[in-house]
């Protein structure tokens, strides 16, 4: 059993829609974060959280908005998404500390999202 | 600039074949991470080793072993008598000492044993 998981895996959605993707993690890390992977382009960082606080932003368009309630939590929001941001999003999580080399990014199963 | 580069993008063997998966990375940082996760159709990336610039050691974990060698910035990924299970895209990753929670990932290579 991974400990992250993702809920929905499979959602289907209209470019009108509003819907959320949903991640916790059962690891005890103070990071998560959000990924995409689409299938023309190599997987790529949306959003860092680290303690609840959003450390980066890798320039993500508005339609989508993360929420980290606490450190095990993470949601994505979705509203008014593209075609073309049918993918697959993974959340992940990590116990960043001064140690660094201790950092090891624990992926979840991921929501395969489709935009009609 | 910080890159990943795994030039196969496709192999294909036959299950008890020994296979070498390629990694090249590029980063300015003196001290970084490199990691190689397996994702198989599910989509989950599954975590298999991290390597710290620092430790140039080779590791070998049952049938599967990696080449770190730092002076041609490789980290390349073997799996001895391939087994149809291994069947699965594995991709090599990089991060940084100065951003340790980014993952920079490679294209991917789409590994196929064939029975």
């Amino acid at each position: 059993e991974t400990g992250v998981t993702q809920t929905p895996r499979h959602l289907v959605m209209g470019m009108t829609n509003k819907k959320s993707l949903k991640c916790e993690q059962h690891l005890g890390h103070n990071a998560m974060y959000w990924y995409k992977q689409s299938a023309k382009k190599p997987l790529e960082l949306m959003f860092v959280y680290n303690f609840k606080e959003q450390t980066e932003n890798n320039s993500v368009p508005s339609r989508f908005s993360p929420e980290c309630p606490n450190s095990s939590h993470l949601f994505l929001h979705l509203h008014t998404l593209q075609p073309e941001d049918s993918a697959l999003y993974l959340c992940a999580s990590s116990q960043l500390s001064p140690d660094s080399y201790r950092n090891t990014i624990y992926f979840g199963e991921g929501s395969w999202l489709t935009v009609v | 600039a910080q890159k990943v580069t795994q030039a196969q993008t496709e192999i294909s063997v036959v299950e008890k074949e020994d296979v070498t998966l390629d990694c090249v990375y590029e980063t300015r940082d003196t001290t970084y991470y490199l990691f190689w996760y397996k994702q198989p159709p599910s989509g989950e990336l599954v975590f298999l080793i991290r390597r710290n610039s620092f430790d140039e050691q080779n590791e070998i974990s049952g049938r599967y072993s990696w080449n770190f060698q730092k002076s041609t910035s490789s980290f390349n990924f073997t799996i001895t008598a391939s087994q149809v299970v291994d069947s699965a895209v594995y991709f090599c990753a990089l991060s940084e000492e100065s951003n340790t929670g980014k993952l920079i990932f490679g294209q991917g290579t789409t590994l196929q044993v064939k029975p």
